[in-house]
């Protein structure tokens, strides 16, 4: 069954300092796997995606994601916080590219940046 | 221009009443949806229309149902609205199923 996992329901981190918000995936299939940015009382905007392409992806406003497969993992990282970046964070996993295709969005990461 | 839109921003209404939440996307995407995201910013698909096609239909109460009147709409009509129901919805579309999707701003619906 496919699912998704976000391991922190809140982080928080100095300005400056490397960001890291971890998600976890289960897929019986070669998954995509995307992060979206939600800014408080915004609708959600995506931040980079992979599909099966280069395992590291860049996205926008500096974060990036590594695909591993065999951790099935798709963390997401910058390597220096932003006070910009306070936002929740949603990891999704994506199973096929049909009318079966299933969307399954994790719980979500809210991310403070302390000053 | 903005890509997904959603009419209104903002609803207020009381427990009973039939309201209906509207989208629209200007970027020749195949798929809509809608989504509602309760307090704890969690998201929960409603549905999924593809060429007018509903293919998701989640399990959510039959007082609400999606309406596409073309591929660039696609409009959520709530029934006999319940306490419950107050949360955020969001519109999103995509080129195809299964692939990247934007969302539009949301609309805060308040049932009283």
């Amino acid at each position: 069954a496919q699912s998704v996992t976000q391991l922190d329901s809140h982080v928080s981190v100095s300005e400056g300092t490397p960001v890291l918000l971890r998600c976890n995936y289960s897929s019986s299939y070669s998954p995509s796997l995307f992060w979206y940015v939600q800014h408080p009382n915004k609708g959600l905007q995506l931040l980079l995606k992979y599909t099966s392409a280069a395992t590291l992806v860049k996205g926008i406003n500096g974060f990036e994601a590594e695909f591993k497969k065999s951790e099935t993992s798709f963390h997401l990282t910058k390597p220096s916080a932003h006070m910009s970046d306070a936002a929740e964070y949603f990891c999704v996993v994506s199973e096929g590219y049909s009318s079966a295709s299933k969307i399954i969005f994790g719980s979500g990461t809210r991310l403070s940046i302390r000053p | 221009d903005t890509a997904v839109s959603q009419t209104p921003k903002y609803l207020v209404t009381q427990m009973g009443n039939d309201k209906s939440i509207k989208c629209e996307q200007n970027l020749g995407h195949d798929t809509m949806y809608w989504y509602k995201q309760d307090s704890k910013k969690f998201l929960k698909i409603m549905f999924s229309y593809n060429n007018k096609e509903l293919i998701i239909n989640e399990t959510v109460p039959n007082r609400f149902s999606p309406k596409s009147p073309d591929k660039a709409h696609l409009n959520l009509h709530i029934n006999s609205l319940e306490l419950g129901d107050s949360a955020v919805y969001f519109c999103a579309s995509s080129p195809y199923e299964g692939y990247e999707q934007y969302f539009g701003p949301g609309t805060r619906l308040t049932v009283t």
